[in-house]
């Protein structure tokens, strides 16, 4: 199953809302669809999972919704500390697949 | 709170076979029902599972390495291991090990600091 996150970089400014989609290629359980953010020199940190449950710790500000063989990641207000890169994350056909990562940069 | 930490050389020749552990710390990882995952980043790239192992031993791997990956797992001194066999620059990337919940879903919820490892001559 192949991921496909757009877009590739994401402009915006702090307060306004941040809409990040990835398309799997074939159809993936619901409860297998998540989401990472990653910080330069960090490793990533689970946001997502379920398609629409937040983590542990995560802000009300970041949400999940899915349609069919797309799922979306929206943060509503960005804040500074949410500029970053954002990887999608799927388990289907026997393999665990990440996507290729949309980088949210400061506009 | 759960911690991982990942161990092993940062320098390794081609062809050559090498081990990474992650000692985990905070909880027992022969109890809870999860697995244990390794997760790799090539520098610039992104993020590519190799895979999981259980408590029990069972294993999942990632099919595009398996014949070259072993993930181990040691219940009595809380680590697991990654063995990768001929070794080529295109391994060269930074080695992460995950707590990886697969009931009821599929994530990775605490994952180490990572390491790199380079191969090189």
């Amino acid at each position: 199953i192949v991921l496909t996150q757009s877009p590739g970089t994401l402009s915006l400014s702090p307060g306004e809302r941040a809409t990040l989609s990835c398309r799997a290629s074939q159809s993936v359980s619901s409860l297998f669809r998540g989401w990472y953010q990653q910080k330069p020199g960090q490793a990533p940190r689970l946001l997502m999972y379920a398609a629409s449950s937040r983590a542990s710790g995560i802000p009300e500000r970041f949400s999940g919704s899915e349609s069919g063989t797309d799922f979306t990641l929206t943060i509503s207000r960005l804040e500074p500390e949410d500029f970053a890169v954002y990887y999608c994350q799927i388990y289907g056909g026997s393999l665990i697949t990440f996507g290729q990562g949309t980088r949210l940069e400061i506009k | 709170q759960l911690q991982l930490q990942e161990s092993g050389p940062g320098l390794v020749r081609p062809s050559e076979t090498r081990s990474l552990t992650c000692t985990v710390s905070g909880g027992s990882i022969g109890s809870g029902g999860y697995y244990w995952a390794w997760i790799r980043q090539a520098p610039g790239k992104g993020l590519e599972w190799i895979g999981s192992v259980f408590s029990t031993g069972r294993t999942y791997y990632n099919s595009s390495l398996k014949t070259r990956v072993t993930i181990s797992i040691d219940t009595s001194n809380n680590q697991f291991s990654l063995t990768l066999n001929s070794v080529s620059a295109a391994d060269t990337s930074v080695y992460y090990c995950a707590r990886h919940v697969w009931s009821g879903g599929s994530y990775f919820d605490f994952w180490g600091q990572g390491t790199l490892v380079t191969v090189s001559s």
